[in-house]
């Protein structure tokens, strides 16, 4: 089956513009993740997704980041009035549903290259 | 709070030669940890997992790991290096308890190997 895809793969967009990320989870993973991977900073969680519900954004690095999950599925992350610090490779994860004392596997996408200019 | 600390930023082996990668965790609530690895341009790839059970845990492509609680390490090694296994390596640790699986990760170990 397909595994997690993300798109676009690159995008370059120029300071002060706003950009959507997409995420397609695997078919039937309710978990989401998106974490950044930046050369300053490494890689850092960003937001979890349980189903539609956001329990934990606490990585969200300023209020001008925003992610949303419709349907239980696809997730965008929304990076508004971009800086150049917010270049990196943002990349999204899913899982089945996580539970106390047991593990799901999380699978990565190939990720999005940002670039700010 | 959780964290992983990866030393060396870089190690370069010889193909055939031991590959010895170094975590070490700092975690209050028994944790469970894990290796990535990430080829170029590539997304990360479990490589494999400690989820409390037997603490040496064998993994993908000949690799495995110890987990040592009275060491707070999770070491990864491979007895024998390939050209393929060139690539970046993520430790990263998570908590057990609770279900909530976010990563943390370490800095990553960039392993360079050689003909």
């Amino acid at each position: 089956g397909a595994g997690v895809s993300q798109s676009p793969s690159n995008k370059v967009t120029e300071k002060g513009k706003d950009v959507e990320l997409r995420c397609d989870p695997i078919s039937g993973h309710t978990a989401l993740y998106w974490y950044r991977q930046s050369l300053g900073q490494g890689l850092e969680f960003l937001i979890y997704f349980q189903g539609n519900s956001a329990p934990d954004k606490s990585g969200l690095p300023s209020d001008r980041f925003s992610a949303e999950r419709t349907g239980g599925s696809v997730s965008t992350l929304t990076i508004q009035r971009t800086q150049q610090e917010d270049s990196a490779v943002y990349l999204c994860a899913s899982s089945l549903a996580p539970g106390p004392f047991s593990y799901n596997e999380q699978f990565f996408g190939p990720g999005t290259r940002l670039t700010v200019l | 709070a959780q964290s992983v600390t990866q030393l060396g930023s870089h190690v370069s082996v010889s193909e055939g030669a031991l590959v010895l990668l170094r975590c070490n965790y700092s975690s209050s609530v028994p944790p469970y940890l894990f290796w990535y690895v990430q080829y170029p341009n590539q997304g990360l790839q479990l490589l494999l997992k400690y989820t409390s059970a037997a603490t040496l845990v064998k993994g993908i492509n000949g690799f495995e790991a110890e987990f040592k609680k009275s060491e707070t390490s999770f070491h990864l090694t491979k007895p024998s290096a390939h050209m393929s296994d060139a690539a970046e390596y993520f430790c990263a640790v998570s908590e057990g308890i609770t279900g909530f699986q976010k990563l943390v990760f370490g800095t990553g170990t960039r392993l360079l190997v050689s003909p």
